[in-house]
């Protein structure tokens, strides 16, 4: 159990498109999902955290406007990189963290998001 | 400040010698502490974790881990390392961290590298 789902797992888009990740947890219902970029060979970098109906809650030096979360139901968060550029090419984890129990964050498999 | 120290950021050794990876940590209270595995262009899976109790604790493919408080230490080990043991390990704190939100902070990562 606790299987995390991510799509797409590569995506290739222009400068100046948004590009929409999803995450779902494909077994169980998570309280909390985690947005985490990472870039090469360097550890994850937590983004924001999402709850199902509510606000992302967003780490420093995360802009809101351009990394925008929804958190739909307790089974998908979804992650839209609006206008992306190239810096903004990286390696995209979502995390969920089991409703009602555990401290535990299981993952996705990552989505690599190259912007041309 | 909350953190988590990976001093290693590589490892090589032989296949079927054994293997231990340094993790500390810098937290307030009794911590929620996890050792999870990454491979090249995967996510993060999960190898074991502690919330409290028994100090040393089995995960899976063979790993095991001990907490020591007095040296705020959460030392993942493996008696004998096989090829697939290759990978990238992250040892992670999780808590409200100060923030009122749950969430992990994760060591840098070290890569091991298996010799034939």
């Amino acid at each position: 159990g606790a299987v995390v789902s991510q799509h797409p797992s590569w995506v290739i888009c222009k400068s100046g498109t948004s590009v929409k990740i999803e995450c779902r947890s494909l077994d169980f219902q998570a309280t909390t999902m985690f947005w985490y970029r990472q870039f090469p060979k360097q550890s994850l970098m937590l983004m924001a955290t999402s709850n199902e109906g509510s606000k992302a809650t967003y780490e420093q030096g995360v802009e809101k406007d351009k990394f925008l979360i929804n958190h739909a139901s307790l089974t998908l968060s979804t992650l839209t990189v609006t206008s992306a550029h190239p810096e903004d090419s990286s390696f995209y984890i979502c995390s969920a963290r089991r409703w009602g129990t555990s401290e535990t964050q299981y993952f996705g498999p990552g989505t690599r998001l190259l912007v041309l | 400040a909350q953190s988590v120290t990976q001093p290693d950021i590589h490892i090589t050794v032989s296949e079927g010698a054994s293997l231990e990876l340094r993790c500390n940590y810098s937290y307030g209270a009794t911590p929620y502490l996890f050792w999870y595995v990454q491979s090249p262009g995967q996510g993060l899976q999960l190898l074991l974790k502690y919330f409290s109790g028994d100090t040393l604790v089995q995960g899976i493919k063979g790993f095991e881990a001990e907490f020591k408080r007095s040296q705020s230490s959460f030392n993942l080990r493996k008696p004998s390392v096989h090829w697939s043991d290759a990978a990238e390990y992250f040892c992670a704190v999780g808590g409200t961290l100060g923030s009122g939100t749950y969430k992990y902070i994760f060591g840098t990562g070290t890569r091991l590298k298996v010799l034939a």
